[in-house]
């Protein structure tokens, strides 16, 4: 069955930077394209961002590109999301999520469990 | 980017109730859209893509239609299951979520 773990969360101070990780099992990883998606406590989904099953291609919020990137290690079958100047409204539970079509990009069937960050001094 | 408004925000609805749920795109869109369960402290579940094609295990009573602008997610007999928020997502363009709609017990 499909899994996708997330780690990498916690406590940091604005401006700082953090690197999530979500292991997946389950399914070929490298066939799929990869997500990230957040929710600020209380509020609704955020999509971060988006990465090619292949690499090639890469796309982001506006809220978010030019500080985070995403990556992926199909060898380790891992996705990464490297936050950098981290801000207080980046305090959300992050998802990872696997899209519902091999090779293409669209949308997310699966989710993790989601990590906290909390961007606080 | 595109953006994409749910109504209502809150619906108050009873067990057996058939609930509508409306989604706009800020621009067309085709049939790039998705819905989305949530429950508290979970992640979504996937219910519905291309607009109207039930993902596999969803019950019957959920559908989906519309395309351009304008989407309905219809739960055809409210189950006790079924209080959640959900949400809308397009795809056609990057990505973007509405801001969810609660269904909550009347």
């Amino acid at each position: 069955q499909v899994q996708l773990v997330e780690s990498g969360g916690g406590v940091v101070q604005p401006g700082k930077s953090l690197r999530l990780s979500c292991a997946a099992s389950g399914f070929i990883f490298s066939n799929y394209a990869m997500h990230w998606v957040r929710q600020a406590p209380g509020k609704g989904l955020e999509w971060v961002a988006v990465i090619s099953y292949d690499e090639s291609k890469e796309n982001y919020a506006d809220s978010v590109k030019g500080r985070f990137t995403i990556s992926r290690d199909n060898s380790m079958n891992t996705l990464y999301l490297q936050m950098n100047s981290l801000r207080p409204e980046d305090t959300a539970v992050y998802y990872c999520g696997r899209d519902s079509e091999v090779v293409f990009i669209t949308t997310v069937d699966y989710w993790g469990q989601g990590t906290l960050v909390t961007v606080s001094s | 980017d595109i953006q994409m408004t749910q109504s209502p925000s809150t619906l108050s609805a009873s067990v057996g109730d058939r609930v509508t749920i409306t989604c706009r795109a800020s621009q067309s869109i085709s049939t790039w859209l998705a819905w989305y369960q949530q429950k508290p402290g979970k992640a979504p579940k996937f219910l519905i893509y291309k607009a109207s094609t039930l993902e596999s295990g969803v019950p019957s009573r959920f559908s989906g239609s519309g395309s351009g602008t304008e989407f309905t997610l219809t739960i055809s007999s409210l189950q006790p299951d079924d209080f959640a928020t959900y949400y809308c997502q397009q795809y056609h363009t990057h990505s973007t979520f509405g801001q969810g709609t609660k269904v909550e017990i009347k």
